[in-house]
C-alpha cells in the first residue's frame, strides 16, 4: 500500500537550534499536511501545503511542497520548550480522500 | 465553540468485555474519522464518514470491530469482544467539506486487561 516514510524517527535538540524534518514517498501527492500532537492530545493541522514547490509558513514553522511531489520538509526556527511533541506528515491523492500518515517525528529538547 | 468531544477519556475493562467509545464532532462537519495510536504502529485510520455514510472501512482491523454514525453529531466504534491486543489511544476527527483540516478529540486511551 501506500506509505510515507518520515525521519528522523526522533530529535533531540538544543533550545533555540533550528529543526528539519522530512517525508517522501514513492507516489505522487497531490495535497501535503503537517500536524503537531501534543503529549496527552490530539493532532493539530499545522500547515497545508496544495502545489508543487510552494513554500508556507507559520509563525516559525516553514513547511515546503517538493518539487516532485513525492516529498515535504518541515523546519522549524530557533526551537522553543514548546515545541516539543511528535510532528506527523500526510499525504493526499486526488483519487480518493483518505489521508495517509506517516509515522511522525518525535522533537525532544535537551534541558 | 466545543471542539471534537469523546468519551470516555479512559477506560479500563477485561478481556471479552464490549466496550463502546462515543464521538461528537464539530457542528456542521460533514466528515468523521475514527483512528488508533499506539506505540508499535503509530495513528492508524480505522474507519471514515461522509455525510454519516460510511465511505471506507478498509482500516478496521476484524469483525469485531464496529462503527456507526446515526446523525450528524455522534458517532460510535465498539469493539466486541475486546482484547488485550486493543489497548490504544482512540482518536475521533471531524472536517468540513476536505478531509485535509481534520479536528482531533482528546482521544480515548482503552487498556484491556
Amino acid at each position: 500500500g501506500q506509505q510515507l516514510n518520515q525521519s528522523p524517527q526522533s530529535m533531540f535538540i538544543q533550545e533555540g537550534e533550528d529543526v528539519s524534518m522530512n517525508c517522501t514517498s514513492s507516489s505522487i501527492f497531490n495535497t501535503w499536511l503537517w500536524y503537531k500532537q501534543d503529549p496527552g492530545e490530539g493532532p493539530v493541522l499545522l500547515i497545508a501545503l496544495y502545489k508543487a514547490g510552494e513554500l508556507t509558513s507559520n509563525g516559525r514553522l516553514t513547511a515546503q511542497f517538493g518539487i516532485t511531489r513525492k516529498d515535504s520538509f518541515l523546519n522549524i526556527s530557533a526551537s522553543i520548550p514548546s515545541d516539543v511533541g511528535i510532528y506527523f506528515c500526510a499525504g493526499r491523492r486526488d483519487s480518493n480522500y483518505q489521508l495517509i500518515w506517516g509515522a511522525g517525528t518525535k522533537l525532544i529538547i535537551k534541558p | 465553540d466545543a471542539g471534537v468531544i469523546q468519551s470516555p477519556r479512559h477506560e479500563v475493562t477485561e478481556m471479552g468485555q464490549e466496550v463502546t467509545l462515543r464521538c461528537k464532532p464539530i457542528s456542521g462537519h460533514d466528515y468523521l474519522f475514527w483512528y488508533r495510536q499506539t506505540m508499535m504502529r503509530g495513528l492508524e485510520l480505522l474507519i471514515y464518514f461522509n455525510n454519516n455514510v460510511p465511505i471506507d472501512d478498509s482500516g478496521m482491523p476484524e469483525d469485531r470491530f464496529s462503527a456507526k454514525m446515526p446523525n450528524a453529531s455522534f458517532s460510535t466504534l465498539k469493539i466486541q469482544p475486546s482484547e488485550p491486543r486493543d489497548s490504544a489511544v482512540y482518536f475521533c476527527a471531524s472536517s468540513f467539506h476536505s478531509p485535509d483540516t481534520q479536528y482531533f478529540g482528546p482521544g480515548t486511551r482503552l487498556t484491556v486487561l
